[in-house]
């Protein structure tokens, strides 16, 4: 049974146009992230909730939003798309954040930007 | 200088060769080190930890060379199923999940 669950698989939305990506866990871990992954390149961490705390990395766009209404979901709000944010978006989750945690990934959302 | 670097490939080897690949990383600090596998538009999944006195997992061995900074992962008697792109992650010394950086992997076909 899928443990990280995203949805949808393939979303398209156009230049501007806002967008919400979705993601739950059936863990109850208590940290939750979100990637994004553009062809050939890195993941690249955009930012994370321990819990309710949110943690934001130094260079994610202030287009780039986040909320976690409790410990199963978590939704990444893309206020205006651009042609740049096309991507896979990756939700994991991870127990704690220490050393050897290790992270479980959802199956990834494919963003198209029209 | 990237912080963890790969050799993208691809690595193009038969059934049941035996390939390597390596992955630096500048980060002296780095004490943390993973293998991730990725199939193509699908999630990364953990492979294996790689730990200071190196280990082995099936046909996996992944080591880690601290004076030359770099990991490895070999991979014996390889299956047309291990055609995947391998991900190298690190992270600092105590250093939490999120201070984790992946490498852009390295994409291995394994051909009849």
């Amino acid at each position: 049974d899928a443990m990280v669950i995203q949805n949808p698989r393939y979303q398209v939305t156009q230049f501007g146009k806002p967008v919400t990506l979705s993601c739950s866990q059936t863990l109850n871990h208590n940290v939750m992230y979100w990637y994004q992954q553009k062809s050939s390149q890195a993941p690249k961490l955009l930012f994370h909730y321990y819990d309710k705390d949110f943690n934001n990395e130094a260079d994610t766009p202030d287009n780039f939003q986040s909320r976690r209404p409790n410990t199963s979901f978590c939704f990444l709000d893309i206020r205006s798309p651009g042609l740049g944010d096309a991507a896979m978006y990756l939700c994991a989750t991870s127990r704690g954040t220490g050393t050897n945690e290790k992270l479980f990934f959802g199956s990834g959302t494919q963003l198209s930007v029209l | 200088r990237k912080e963890v670097e790969q050799d993208p490939g691809p690595f193009n080897v038969p059934e049941g060769a035996t390939v390597a690949f390596n992955c630096t990383y500048s980060n002296s600090a780095s004490q943390s080190f993973f293998w991730y596998r990725q199939d193509c538009r699908k999630e990364p999944k953990l492979l294996m930890s790689v730990y200071s006195s190196g280990n082995e997992d099936g046909r996996f061995t992944a080591q880690l060379n601290r004076a030359s900074q770099y990991i490895s992962l070999l991979i014996r008697d390889s299956k047309l199923s291990d055609s995947a792109t391998y991900l190298c992650v690190g992270g600092p010394y105590g250093g939490a999940t999120n201070k984790l950086i992946f490498g852009t992997g390295t994409l291995l076909a394994v051909q009849p």
